[in-house]
């Protein structure tokens, strides 16, 4: 059975900083892994998604990666800014046939501070 | 143009009542996704919508489950008889067919006392 975790649970940083959020599942044979982000109020939004024959994906400040011998994904932030703060999930589609059934993790709470 | 949305966006009830929680879809997105999101958990798959196919209802918790579309667009998720466990926040997203990005809805937050 497909589990994914995600470490930290929450983090605070001061502006500017680099930082990692880290994903892992204990099933390598996955379709693609999904990194969304959930403001309050506002639902999720789809950032990155990875297929599972691609190591990363780049959008503006944000690069995820994915490993899948290893069961881990890390979404990579840069010059992190107050307007970042929010959850950030990642989902794991486990098979072509099965899109509807995300696997997802409880997310990484995430502070930048001014 | 717009996105997914959801009414009401907050809803309180006594257990045993029935609640019905709405999602407009993006228009032209035939899949529609329905999922539940409780304290400390993950989100929770429970209904998926394909164009006229069969609704694939594996996620729903108990009968006292339910979702329609109709039309193709609008879907209702109904909860009946409701008990103190099926507080959550209800999550609605809709996708292009085979699509791989689903977008979400902002959600309604229901609160059963």
């Amino acid at each position: 059975k497909q589990e994914v975790t995600q470490i930290p649970a929450a983090l605070s940083v001061p502006e500017g900083e680099n930082l990692v959020l880290n994903c892992s599942f204990t099933d390598s044979a996955i379709y693609n892994l999904q990194w969304f982000r959930q403001d309050p109020g506002k639902g999720l939004t789809s950032l990155l998604l990875i297929q599972s024959s691609q190591r990363e994906q780049t959008s503006g400040r944000l690069n995820a990666s994915l490993d899948k011998s290893s069961g881990r994904s890390t979404l990579y932030i840069a010059a992190s800014q107050p307007g970042d703060s929010a959850t950030y999930l990642c989902a794991a589609r486990p098979n072509a046939g099965n899109n509807r059934k995300l696997i997802w993790g409880l997310g990484t709470s995430l502070a930048v501070n001014p | 143009g717009a996105g997914v949305s959801q009414s009401p966006s907050n809803k309180v009830t006594e257990k045993g009542k029935d609640v019905e929680l709405r999602c407009d879809p993006i228009s032209g997105h035939t899949a529609l996704y329905w999922y539940r999101q409780s304290l400390g958990q993950g989100l929770e798959f429970l209904i998926y919508f394909q164009g006229n196919s069969a609704p694939d209802k594996s996620g729903l918790p108990s009968d006292r489950f339910s979702a329609e579309r109709t039309g193709g667009s609008v879907s209702t998720l109904t909860i009946q008889r409701t008990q103190q466990e099926d507080s959550a926040v209800y999550l609605c997203a809709s996708s292009l067919v085979g699509g791989e990005t689903q977008y979400f809805g902002p959600g309604t937050r229901l609160t059963v006392l």
